[in-house]
């Protein structure tokens, strides 16, 4: 079935760092591809998304790129805030099955 | 964006009695919507798809006469918690898809059991 592995938190860092949150997908077809950013007591916001092979998503300085060759969307950000600490869900979409998520990653960013 | 929402954001019962989630799709119509829960720091878990009056579809280990689904309107779904106890207490989050196959969450209801 199709599956989405996340990088396991959590992951601290300053502000002004890099930041690469690594995703892996298994998957039929060929799946849309989504980051979801969950802030303290709130729902799921949609970060960014990808649709096909080597479409790059991006939102608010954050990027992904679908890689179909090593089934990956990795997302980076090349200096994270501290509002951007929060809980990161990498998910696929496949046909009209509901989406599928990661673990998630819990961010924190400090000053 | 679209725009899902929610009501109650939170709520708080007594064990054994009923609570009543609603969940709107504000500005699209949707033909499906899914109910998830979340524990603290876990992912979401699929509870349940909806489609527009027809039965819920249960995942498995849900308990489809404890969380009651009712999809009465291309707006609209409810779950019901029936009978709730404090292994109940979760934070609830329904999604709605829109025609474009796009799914969109509302912001979530709290609920604690006493």
């Amino acid at each position: 079935g199709n599956s989405v592995t996340q990088m396991e938190g959590p992951v601290t860092l300053s502000e002004e760092a890099f930041l690469t949150i690594n995703c892996t997908y298994t998957a039929t077809g060929y799946p849309s591809l989504f980051w979801y950013v969950q802030y303290p007591g709130e729902g799921l916001q949609l970060l960014l998304k990808a649709t096909k092979a080597d479409d790059k998503g991006s939102n608010k300085g954050f990027e992904a790129t679908y890689r179909k060759e090593t089934t990956s969307f990795h997302l980076e950000k090349g200096s994270v805030q501290v509002s951007d600490s929060a809980v990161h869900f990498c998910a696929l979409l496949s046909g009209n099955t509901p989406l599928v998520f990661g673990k998630g990653t819990r961010l924190s960013v400090i000053a | 964006g679209a725009v899902v929402s929610q009501h109650p954001s939170w709520v708080i019962c007594k064990s054994g009695t009923s609570v009543k989630i609603e969940c709107r799709s504000l500005d699209f119509q949707a033909t499906t919507m899914f109910w998830y829960r979340q524990f603290p720091k876990q992912s979401l878990m699929l509870m349940a798809t909806s489609n527009e009056g027809s039965k819920a579809t249960y995942e498995q280990g849900v308990e489809k006469d404890k969380f009651l689904i009712n999809h009465a309107s291309l707006t609209l779904s409810t779950l019901t918690v029936t009978s709730a106890h404090p292994e109940d207490s979760s934070f609830y989050i329904c999604s709605a898809r829109d025609p474009s196959n796009e799914q969109f969450f509302g912001p979530g209801t709290r609920l604690t059991v006493l």
